[in-house]
């Protein structure tokens, strides 16, 4: 049992490249999120995605696209890369309603720091 | 109004004292509360969950909720330094059009001293 998966780990992007930030989960959880943490701040939500098929806007989504085309995987698309999307990004899921074994909590993938420069 | 506050710190305590952590948020559906410490360069971790109005008391740490008054907090007991970590409180809203919508404060850096 992996949990939330995130790759890749480390990124350097020159402005104007585009790449995709992938996360998978293995824990068969209806929501995931994408997040993304600036230094010595918190956790601004890009996009979420409630299941397969649906995916809404956060705090701040300008610059960056979701697709949600299978219930594990939750890929972050960012094109037209610029300084002012260097940060920490991370991947999260929690499941929807809450078991005898499991509560809502989120569970956080290992993020992936991107530099553009 | 932003949707999710935290008391702001940076918060010094000394080791065995008690650490209080609030948090206020404005939207009135949400239903699942979330306390999350992140030590830096890591990910964040769950400490608590609070679904109900009252105190939720797990080892040193307590959450209490206060729907009515939109607040809820984290007291951390025999503060030890390896408790000193940012921590983030989050919500997830239960209804509206943000249905699922889990949204994290601003974070509170808390050191605790020998």
């Amino acid at each position: 049992n992996a949990g939330v998966t995130q790759t890749p780990k480390f990124r350097i992007l020159k402005i104007g490249q585009s790449m995709t930030l992938q996360c998978t989960q293995d824990m068969n959880h209806n929501y995931m999120y994408w997040y993304r943490q600036d230094p010595g701040m918190g956790l601004k939500l890009i996009y979420y995605s409630v299941g397969a098929g649906i995916t809404d806007k956060g705090e701040v989504p300008n610059g960056y696209n979701v697709s949600r085309s299978t219930t594990e995987d939750f890929p972050l698309r960012l094109e037209l890369a610029a300084p002012s999307q260097t940060s920490v990004y991370f991947c999260a899921s929690s499941p929807h309603r809450a078991t005898e074994t499991m509560n809502t909590e989120a569970f956080f993938g290992q993020g992936t720091r991107l530099t553009v420069v | 109004q932003k949707e999710v506050e935290q008391n702001s710190g940076p918060l010094s305590v000394p080791e065995g004292a008690i650490a209080s952590l609030n948090c206020t948020y404005s939207d009135r559906v949400s239903q699942s509360f979330f306390w999350y410490r992140q030590y830096s360069g890591k990910s964040p971790e769950l400490i608590m969950s609070i679904y109900s109005n009252g105190d939720k008391e797990d080892g040193r740490f307590t959450a209490q909720l206060n729907k009515a008054s939109q607040y809820v907090s984290l007291l951390i007991r025999d503060s030890q330094p390896s408790d000193s970590a940012t921590y983030l409180c989050a919500f997830r809203q239960a209804g509206g059009t943000s249905y699922g919508k889990l949204t994290f404060g601003q974070g509170t850096i808390l050191t605790v001293h020998p």
